[in-house]
C-alpha cells in the first residue's frame, strides 16, 4: 500500500519570504503525484501534479514543486508568498496502474503567512 | 461550469439518526469519490462510483455506511444510526475517467450531538 508523509504540521513564514512544504511518499508501483490546497470551510482546489515528463511542475500562483524519484519527494516550493497564500496544503499520490483510483494523502501543512 | 456540489454544507444529527449526503458531479464526470476527514487529519478514501456500480469500497466502515450513484440524480453516501465518531467532514470528488484529476466538492460537515 502506498503512503504519504507530510512532517511538517504548520509551517508559518513572513510575506514574501520563501517557503518550503515536504512531502515523501512511499509506493512499490509507480504513481501520479499531487498537491491540493485547501481554504478554511472549502474543499481541495488542485495546485499541481506530476503525471509524467519534467519532473519540474509549476501553478499559476507561482508554486512549484519537483519530483524526485531517488528520494521520493515531491517538495512544494515558493520563492516568495503572500498573505493570500494562508491555507492547509495536502500532497497526494494515486496509482499509475492497477484497481485503485483513489487518491491517498498527507495529513496535511497548515501555512501561515505572517504580515 | 458549475463545479462539484454538495448538499447539505453542514448537517446536525443526534445520535441513533441517519444522515444522507447528497453529490452532483462535474457535468461530464461519471466517476466520483467520497471522502472523509477527521479534525487535524488529512482526507482518507471511502468508496468510488460510476454510474449504478461501487468499483471500490475499502475504504467503507463496514456498518453502517453505504453508498449509491444512481443512473438519475445525485450521489448519495448514507450513514445510519450515527454515533459521535461519524462527525467529520465528508467530502465528494468527480472525474471524467479515472486517469483525470478529481474536482473537490465544498464538503459537508456532519455534527453528532
Amino acid at each position: 500500500a502506498q503512503s504519504v508523509t507530510q512532517l511538517d504540521s504548520q509551517v508559518p513564514v513572513f510575506e514574501e519570504a520563501p517557503v518550503e512544504l515536504r512531502c515523501n511518499y512511499s509506493s512499490s508501483v509507480s504513481v501520479y503525484l499531487f498537491w491540493y490546497v485547501q481554504y478554511p470551510n472549502q474543499g481541495l482546489q488542485l495546485l499541481l501534479k506530476y503525471l509524467s515528463g519534467s519532473t519540474l511542475v509549476e501553478s499559476i500562483n507561482g508554486f512549484e514543486a519537483e519530483f524526485n524519484k531517488s528520494q521520493t519527494s515531491f517538495h512544494l516550493r515558493k520563492p516568495s508568498v503572500h498573505i493570500s497564500d494562508t491555507a492547509e496544503y495536502f500532497c497526494a499520490v494515486k496509482l499509475v496502474a492497477g484497481s485503485a483510483r483513489q487518491l491517498t494523502f498527507g495529513s496535511g501543512t497548515q501555512l501561515t503567512v505572517l504580515p | 461550469n458549475a463545479g462539484v456540489m454538495q448538499n447539505p454544507r453542514h448537517l446536525v444529527r443526534r445520535r441513533g439518526q441517519e444522515a444522507r449526503l447528497r453529490c452532483s458531479p462535474m457535468k461530464g464526470h461519471s466517476h466520483v469519490y467520497w471522502y472523509r476527514q477527521l479534525p487535524e487529519e488529512g482526507l482518507k478514501f471511502m468508496v468510488y462510483l460510476q454510474k449504478e456500480n461501487i468499483i471500490d469500497e475499502s475504504g467503507m466502515p463496514k456498518e453502517r455506511f453505504s453508498a449509491e450513484f444512481p443512473k438519475e440524480g445525485p450521489s448519495i453516501l448514507r450513514i445510519q444510526q450515527v454515533v459521535r465518531g461519524d462527525s467529520a467532514a465528508y467530502f465528494c470528488a468527480s472525474s471524467p475517467s479515472s486517469d483525470q484529476p478529481q474536482h473537490f466538492g465544498d464538503g459537508t460537515r456532519l455534527s453528532i450531538l
